[in-house]
């Protein structure tokens, strides 16, 4: 199990460009989220995925922000004519509906931190 | 907003327990207490969650009042790698729009040599 891994680890772009993250989740982990977190606040919820669904999305989740899951495994979070307002860390879990005990554990990858010039 | 309510700092001395305190008022009967931790510039760790029963795993012991309406994550023996920002989150059972975290602005948690 190597936990959830995203890439790129960090990201220097200039105003108007388009930058795209990728997110891997646990094998096997059925359900994909993206937050967003600014500095000295916690993470706040953008999209997830159930499988290649996407099922919900925040209204923090502009026009210009696309996020994919096309085999229902890796996922992609793409951000269009970027904003400064968008540099953050944006921050990828997984989580499987199919454990038993009760709950569902989300678990997080490092984050892609993201600077808007 | 966040269902919880911590306090913004707390210390601790290095090999001593790290009490750490949440009030959660408005839970309702499915929903879950989770706990995570950030260390500076990292993703979040999961620690544990807990529905109504005290809970233990390798890293904290958590534990949930009779009236569920607050809990305290334990460090048993602190060390300067815990510390960390500490989030208690309120969640429901069943994931999705009841499921996706909403973090606070949770507990610095600082371990002093």
């Amino acid at each position: 199990d190597t936990g959830v891994s995203q890439d790129p680890r960090h990201k220097i772009t200039k105003r108007g460009q388009n930058v795209t993250f990728r997110c891997d989740p646990i094998s096997e982990h059925n359900r994909l989220y993206w937050y967003r977190q600014t500095l000295g606040q916690g993470p706040e919820f953008l999209t997830y995925f159930q499988n290649e669904a996407q099922l919900e999305k925040s209204r923090l989740l502009s026009d210009r922000f696309s996020a994919e899951r096309p085999k229902g495994s890796f996922s992609t979070l793409e951000i269009q004519r970027t904003e400064q307002g968008d540099s953050a860390m944006y921050l990828c879990a997984s989580s499987s509906t199919m454990t038993s005990g009760g709950g569902e554990t989300q678990y997080f990858g490092p984050g892609t931190r993201l600077l808007v010039l | 907003d966040a269902k919880t309510t911590q306090p913004t700092s707390m210390d601790c001395a290095e090999g001593r327990a790290a009490n750490l305190p949440c009030n959660h008022s408005t839970i309702s009967g499915n929903e879950y207490v989770y706990w995570y931790r950030q260390i500076h510039s990292q993703g979040p760790q999961y620690i544990i969650h807990g529905l109504k029963n005290n809970e233990t795993n390798e890293m904290a012991s958590l534990i949930i009042t009779e009236d569920r309406k607050s809990s305290t994550l334990i460090l048993p023996h602190a060390t300067l790698r815990d510390t960390a920002v500490y989030y208690c989150i309120v969640r429901g059972f069943y994931g999705g729009s009841q499921g996706n975290l909403i973090f606070g602005k949770g507990t610095k948690l600082s371990v002093k040599p």
